[in-house]
């Protein structure tokens, strides 16, 4: 069974431009989550999608937006690109999402450089 | 507020001997621990998950162990070798949010 994907793996913007990330699952999984990943403050959530509906959400401003579609592929966008939006961006995927019992599997990222 | 910590923040060891990273985490109510193994330039692998009732949990020589009175869990790695080189971190959920809370890892080095 194919793991997750994403792309692109590297990407290089500049401050106030926009960025769309693909993700997709492993076959079979409905959960997708998103995470910023920096070295200082690691891991954060982003927001998850099941079933094409957003069922949680993290702190972050709304120029982070996603959404999921019917084949469970799923993108982010970040609009206005900040310096600090620089960071690795990883998606996982897991059957229910939930968290009491499900194992999320992660892709390899995508690395941002915002200059 | 909900919070993982992990010690050390970074930990250099010699191929062949054991060693042991800890987290400690205050989130409420509990419902379970997982620990990820992160190599350079990928995702975090899934190595264990132990809900409150488990204290011991092992993933070859990957053994997990978790104290839900005191919150405090350990990864302890038997007879390390190169390929452990990698950030680990422990991640607790918690019934109440319903998402994932990560610690900032603790990244082994091992060298020959």
């Amino acid at each position: 069974k194919a793991g997750v994907t994403q792309t692109p793996r590297y990407l290089i913007k500049t401050r106030g431009q926009q960025v769309t990330l693909s993700c997709s699952p492993i076959s079979g999984h409905r959960s997708v989550s998103w995470y910023q990943q920096t070295p200082g403050q690691g891991l954060q959530f982003l927001f998850e999608y099941f079933s094409e509906t957003q069922r949680n959400k993290g702190n972050f401003p709304g120029r982070f937006s996603g959404r999921q579609f019917s084949n469970s592929r799923s993108e982010m966008n970040v609009s206005t690109l900040e310096l600090g939006d620089s960071a690795l961006y990883l998606c996982a995927s897991s059957f229910h999402g939930d968290i009491s019992t499900d194992t999320q599997y992660f892709g390899p990222g995508t690395r941002l450089t915002v200059l | 507020k909900n919070q993982v910590e992990q010690s050390p923040q970074s930990l250099i060891i010699l191929e062949g001997k054991n060693c042991t990273l800890q987290c400690n985490y205050t989130v409420s109510p509990f419902s379970n621990l997982r620990w990820y193994k992160q190599d350079t330039g990928r995702g975090p692998v899934s190595l264990t998950i132990m809900t409150f009732s488990e204290n011991t949990k092992s993933n070859g020589r990957y053994t997990a162990t978790l104290d839900a009175d005191t919150k405090q869990s350990s990864l302890h790695i038997t007879a390390s070798q190169l390929s452990d080189s990698a950030s680990y971190i422990c991640v607790v959920s918690s019934y109440n949010t319903d998402k994932l809370i990560f610690g900032t890892g603790t990244r082994l080095q091992v060298f020959p």
